[in-house]
C-alpha cells in the first residue's frame, strides 16, 4: 500500500501563473517532508522540505504547506516559468535519528508550464 | 562543488549476467543510500550506509542484489543472475542530514 500518494500524474498551468502540487500520506510517524524536481535523464534534484513541527516552509518562488491533521501537503510554485516544467516528487521520513531513514515517494506528477 | 556521481550511466546486460553499479557521493557525507527507480514509478529505497556501516538493507529485493562501502566513500551496488525485473534506474543519493542528494542514476536494461 503507498504510503506516499500524488493523486494527478499531471498538470497543466500557464506560464505567470501558480503551480499547486499536491501529496497525502498515510504514515503518521513521518516528520519530515521534501519536495524534488527531476528532468528527464537526470536525478532527483532537492528543492524543498519541510519538518513535521511547521505547517510552512518559504524559498523564493516555491512554498511548502503541511496540514498534519490531514496529512496532506502542498508545493505552491508562483510565479510558474517554462524551466519548471519537470516531474516533481514528494518524499517524506521518518525519524530514527541521524537523517538514517530512506525517503518514500510519491509516484510523481508531471508539471507542464505552458507558454 | 562536485556533486554525486553514478558510473556507468547505461548497462545492458543479459538475464543470467552479474552488473557492478558505482556510486560517488558528495566528499564529507556520511549518510549514503541507493534507490530503484522502476518506469512510471517514485525512487524505492534500497539500502542504507552511514561511513562504511550498512545500517539498513531491508529494501533489497532478493539475496540477488548487495551492496557495499569498504572505505566509506565510494560504494558499489552489485546484481547477481540479473533478471528482466531487475530493470530500472538505480540512483544513489548521499546526505549530510536532512537532505538527499541524488546521483544521475544508471539504467540498467535486462534482454
Amino acid at each position: 500500500d503507498q504510503q506516499v500518494k500524488q493523486n494527478s500524474p499531471s498538470l497543466s498551468v500557464q506560464e505567470g501563473r501558480i503551480s499547486i502540487l499536491n501529496c497525502d500520506y498515510t504514515n503518521s510517524m513521518f516528520d519530515y517532508f521534501l519536495w524534488y524536481k527531476k528532468y528527464p535523464a537526470e536525478g532527483p534534484t532537492f528543492l524543498i522540505s519541510i519538518s513535521s513541527i511547521k505547517d510552512k516552509n518559504e524559498d523564493g518562488r516555491f512554498t511548502v504547506f503541511l496540514n498534519k491533521s490531514a496529512k496532506h501537503l502542498s508545493l505552491h510554485i508562483v510565479p510558474s516559468q517554462p524551466g519548471d516544467s519537470a516531474v516533481y516528487f514528494c518524499a517524506a521520513r521518518g525519524d530514527s535519528g541521524g537523517g538514517a531513514d530512506g525517503l518514500t515517494f510519491g509516484k510523481g506528477t508531471h508539471l507542464i508550464i505552458q507558454p | 562543488g562536485a556533486g554525486v556521481s553514478q558510473s556507468p550511466r547505461y548497462k545492458v546486460a543479459k538475464r543470467g549476467q552479474d552488473v557492478a553499479l558505482r556510486c560517488d557521493p558528495i566528499s564529507g557525507h556520511v549518510s549514503l543510500f541507493w534507490y530503484q527507480q522502476a518506469l512510471g514509478q517514485g525512487p524505492e529505497f534500497l539500502t542504507y550506509f552511514q561511513n562504511e556501516a550498512q545500517l539498513d538493507k531491508s529494501g533489497l529485493p532478493s539475496d540477488r542484489f548487495f551492496a557495499e562501502r569498504p572505505e566509506g566513500s565510494v560504494s558499489t551496488l552489485k546484481i547477481q543472475r540479473t533478471q528482466q525485473e531487475d530493470s530500472a534506474v538505480y540512483l544513489c543519493a548521499s546526505s549530510d542530514y536532512y537532505e538527499q542528494y541524488f546521483g544521475p542514476g544508471t539504467r540498467l536494461t535486462v534482454t
